[in-house]
């Protein structure tokens, strides 16, 4: 167990709906990290936050957002949901933001559009 | 930008058979280096790392060391078992940047039959 909590872990939902993912990292660490894995694009890192504030952003669609509240868990919304999105989205945490640390995986969730 | 290539997969090898799963990378600056380990239906784990150049990391009889003069970064294992199947993923990490956000490579799947 890693520590990090996804909810939920599967999700059906139609074209062109909205969708919520939810990541509670481990305790104490500041950073989360989301990273969405599928068949033809691999796992793409998607967008960094760190203590609230956006960090980083890697290939995310302006279709989706995310937060970071000020208990730590973060939230991904994805909306005008397309079936090329369906996938598996992870969540990672990790204690800092900039320097090296290692970053510890939630079990995912598994987004499939229909 | 940074890239991480990995070897093609399926692997298929039999039980107590030798393991090199290679990975090589390419990097503008000093990254950290990963093995992440995904069993079947799960997160993420991470395997073994090493942040500099010479390190060697080691866990449950895995190894890979960092070469800087090759920019490679090969899995290793003397004997597998069944219970090592699952997909492994090279990944890097940029120290020093203002994130330390993952960049992986396509994954290698990893059928050791018995």
């Amino acid at each position: 167990d890693s520590g990090v909590t996804q909810t939920p872990k599967h999700l059906i939902t139609a074209t062109g709906q909205r969708v919520t993912l939810r990541c509670s990292p481990r305790s104490g660490d500041l950073s989360v990290y989301w990273y969405q894995q599928s068949l033809d694009q691999g796992l793409q890192f998607l967008i960094q936050y760190y203590n609230g504030e956006e960090r980083a952003k890697g290939n995310i669609l302006e279709r989706f957002s995310a937060q970071q509240f000020p208990d730590l868990h973060s939230e991904l919304n994805l909306s005008s949901l397309e079936l090329g999105d369906s996938a598996l989205y992870f969540c990672a945490s990790s204690p800092r933001g900039g320097d090296f640390a290692e970053a510890f995986f939630g079990q995912g969730t598994r987004l499939t559009v229909v | 930008g940074d890239s991480v290539t990995q070897m093609e997969g399926p692997v298929t090898l039999s039980e107590e058979a030798f393991l090199t799963i290679n990975c090589t990378y390419t990097a503008t600056g000093y990254p950290s280096l990963f093995w992440y380990v995904q069993y079947p239906g799960e997160g993420l784990q991470l395997l073994l790392k090493a942040t500099k150049a010479d390190d060697k990391g080691s866990n449950k009889g895995f190894e890979a060391t960092y070469r800087k003069e090759t920019t490679s970064f090969h899995l290793e294992k003397g004997s597998v078992q069944v219970s090592d199947s699952a997909v492994y993923f090279c990944a890097l990490s940029d120290n020093g940047g203002a994130t330390n956000k993952l960049i992986f490579g396509t994954g290698t799947l990893l059928a050791v039959q018995p």
